[in-house]
């Protein structure tokens, strides 16, 4: 099956800093979504962004599915962006199953 | 608030226990998913329902059972569980995807399951 790693696994930042997250999938993929996990366990849906670039405040997201991978940027980070990101890919065949992958625990600190 | 909501949040229950887990969208969708969240785990697919129907299956253990009465409605029966099957279990919806194309998936809160 697909493989999808995320990295880096842990980030610490301070308030104000800049941040990119990667994802790397070893397939073709149909569909990739990134969502923050807040504390409380909440995922919230950052983007839908199967191809190219989108950008939705301080955030924003590229993916570039020929060479397999996408990018989450977080600009002028806050406190209130501390959690889990995850990355999650729809590939082949299926049309429905999100395969997930393993996450960056980000920290901000003030 | 994503429009899907979950309950009950936390759940406590012993091995020998039955409860079920409440899933409910208010965004008009018409596909349904249960994923499970373990300690140092990625987030796996359960069940998908697209139209009441179920669609995936991803060999999960009969002691989890779902339940899609309507499109607006899911619950996950569950039965003599282990405490191994203490996790979030996290509800999602979404389009159909009946016609091919993957769509946009959307999480309630998740519920808490601690089995002892």
């Amino acid at each position: 099956g697909i493989q999808v790693e995320q990295s880096p696994p842990d980030l610490i930042l301070q308030e104000g800093a800049n941040s990119t997250l990667r994802c790397n999938f070893s397939d073709s993929v149909n569909n990739l979504q990134w969502f923050h996990q807040n504390p409380w366990g909440q995922l919230i849906n950052l983007f839908y962004i199967p191809s190219g670039t989108k950008q939705n405040g301080r955030l924003s997201a590229t993916t570039v599915a020929t060479e397999r991978y996408s990018l989450l940027y977080i600009s002028s980070s806050q406190t209130t962006d501390s959690g889990v990101y995850f990355c999650a890919v729809i590939y082949g065949g299926a049309t429905n199953k999100l395969i997930f992958g393993t996450g960056t625990l980000l920290a901000v600190q003030p | 608030e994503t429009g899907v909501t979950q309950t009950p949040r936390h759940l406590v229950m012993g091995m020998t226990n039955k409860k079920s887990l409440k899933c409910e969208q208010h965004l008009g969708h018409n596909a349904m998913y249960w994923y499970k969240q373990s300690a140092k785990k990625p987030l796996e697919l359960m069940f998908v329902y697209n139209f009441k129907e179920q669609t995936e299956n991803n060999s999960v253990p009969s002691r989890f059972s779902p339940e899609c009465p309507n499109s607006s409605h899911l619950f996950l029966h569950l039965h003599t569980l282990q405490p191994e099957d203490s996790a979030l279990y996290l509800c999602a919806s979404s389009h159909s995807t009946s016609g091919g194309v993957p769509r946009e998936q959307f999480f309630g809160p998740g519920t808490r399951l601690t089995v002892l």
